[in-house]
């Protein structure tokens, strides 16, 4: 059964920092991993779908790798805004029943 | 139009109510996903409608009772719930297993 770990679970930095969010997976038979941002309260939002042949995605100042060999994804943000401070999910869809399998988020605070 | 619209945005209801959630796109994707997200969790998936057929019910209790009028419209009809049953109910959508998932801005119920 697929397990996905997010660490750390929540992450204060001040602005204008880069930072990193990691995501593991244990089960490599996967179709996608994706990124989302979710506000309080609110749904998600997609940032980034990295396909499984992919090694990276790049939009804006994120960018997202995957290396399915080692089961890890991380999530670069670059020159972070306090308009950053979200929960960010990474999210595995597995080729073995259509599922996907959510981890349990990063909150993340960005510091004025 | 890239968007999954749900309605109503919040929701209160008594025990012995019977109120129906919405769920809306037009983006042509063949596949529709109800999820329950509790406070500081991960959305956990309740079901999945493939080409209008509901493929996917994750032992939801009979309360929650899924509609697939046509592919473009999702439902989710209320019955009897319980207060623990209080959450953000969230519509997802996807055309095929290598393009992600689009997620709605969610439904926050409140059962009292």
């Amino acid at each position: 059964k697929q397990e996905v770990t997010q660490i750390p679970a929540a992450l204060s930095v001040p602005e204008g920092e880069n930072l990193v969010l990691n995501c593991s997976f244990t089960d490599s038979a996967i179709y996608n991993l994706q990124w989302f941002r979710q506000d309080p309260g609110k749904g998600l939002t997609s940032l980034l779908l990295i396909q499984s042949s992919q090694r990276e995605q790049t939009s804006g100042r994120l960018n997202a790798s995957l290396d399915k060999s080692s089961g890890r994804s991380t999530l670069y943000i670059a020159a972070s805004q306090p308009g950053d401070s979200a929960t960010y999910l990474c999210a595995s869809e597995s080729n073995r029943d259509d599922k996907i399998i959510f981890g349990k988020g990063t909150r993340l605070h960005i510091l004025p | 139009d890239t968007e999954v619209t749900q309605t109503p945005k919040h929701l209160v209801m008594g025990m012995t109510n019977k109120k129906s959630l919405k769920c809306e796109q037009h983006m042509g994707h063949r596949a529709m996903y109800w999820y329950k997200q509790k406070a500081k969790k991960p959305p956990e998936l309740m079901f999945v409608y493939s080409y209008e057929k509901l493929s996917i019910n994750e032992s939801v209790p009979s309360r929650f009772s899924p509609e697939c009028p046509n592919s473009s419209l999702l439902n989710l009809h209320l019955h009897a719930l319980q207060p623990e049953d209080s959450a953000l109910y969230l519509c997802a959508s996807s055309h095929d297993n290598n393009y992600g998932y689009t997620f709605g801005s969610g439904t926050r119920l409140t059962v009292v």
